[in-house]
């Protein structure tokens, strides 16, 4: 089956600095990716869409400037959390959509600001 | 306030006991998924129901999609210790509006 990577699958960063997250998808492409982000015990709450080659759309309440979403590819999709704070701390999953029903989660990114 | 409304939050039967989560909406959606996650990992698509009154079945795992398609549910039965885990329902209001539920935390003791 298809298969959509994240990497990494855990970082630890100091406050203040910048994490990069890269999400894949390996055998297909993906006209769209989305960003999620789940804090514990909590359900999965969307960040941003990303189509490839233009720029993301961000959901109310999310800073475009802090989260930064660059779609080059069919195949990768990066977020990138700037000035990373403790609260900032939280599970980042990408979903790659093939088709309005034919989607794929990745396996999600552990950040943890100290 | 959420768009999808699970139900219950948590649950916590024991090993053989059927049970059943809910899943309402008032909006319609053009079509609904089921995903379990586990600890540490993204979540796995169980089923996509599309037309109202559907039902699906996948082994111990019954899913039905309201006739308005507004609702769903999941029932298990002869639950197992590894059925364990969060279920997710997830709306589609177009191609790329998609929705999660709260979710629904499920524990199965032997």
């Amino acid at each position: 089956g298809a298969v959509v990577s994240q990497h990494p699958s855990w970082v630890i960063c100091k406050s203040g600095t910048s994490v990069k997250i890269e999400c894949r998808s390996l055998d297909f492409q993906a006209t769209t990716m989305f960003w999620y982000r789940q804090f514990p015990k909590q359900s999965l709450m969307l960040m941003a869409t990303s189509n490839e080659g233009s720029k993301a759309t961000y959901e109310q309440g999310v800073e475009k400037d802090k989260f930064l979403i660059n779609h080059a590819s069919l195949t990768l999709s990066t977020l990138t959390v700037t000035s990373a704070h403790p609260e900032d701390s939280s599970f980042y999953i990408c979903r790659a959509q093939v088709s309005s029903y034919e989607q794929y989660f990745g396996p999600g990114t552990r950040l943890t600001v100290t | 306030t959420q768009l999808l409304e699970q139900s219950p939050q948590f649950l916590s039967i024991q090993e053989g006991e059927n049970l059943t989560v809910y899943c309402n909406s008032s909006s319609v959606f053009s079509s609904l998924q089921w995903y379990r996650q586990e600890p540490g990992e993204g979540p796995v698509l169980l089923v996509t129901v599309v037309t109202g009154g559907e039902v699906k079945k996948l082994k111990r795992l019954t899913f039905q999609f309201g006739d308005a398609r507004k609702d769903s549910s999941l029932h298990i039965t002869a639950a197992q210790p590894g059925d364990t885990g969060l279920y997710l329902c997830a709306g589609a209001r177009n191609n790329n509006d998609m929705r999660f539920g709260a979710g629904t935390r499920l524990t199965v003791k032997p």
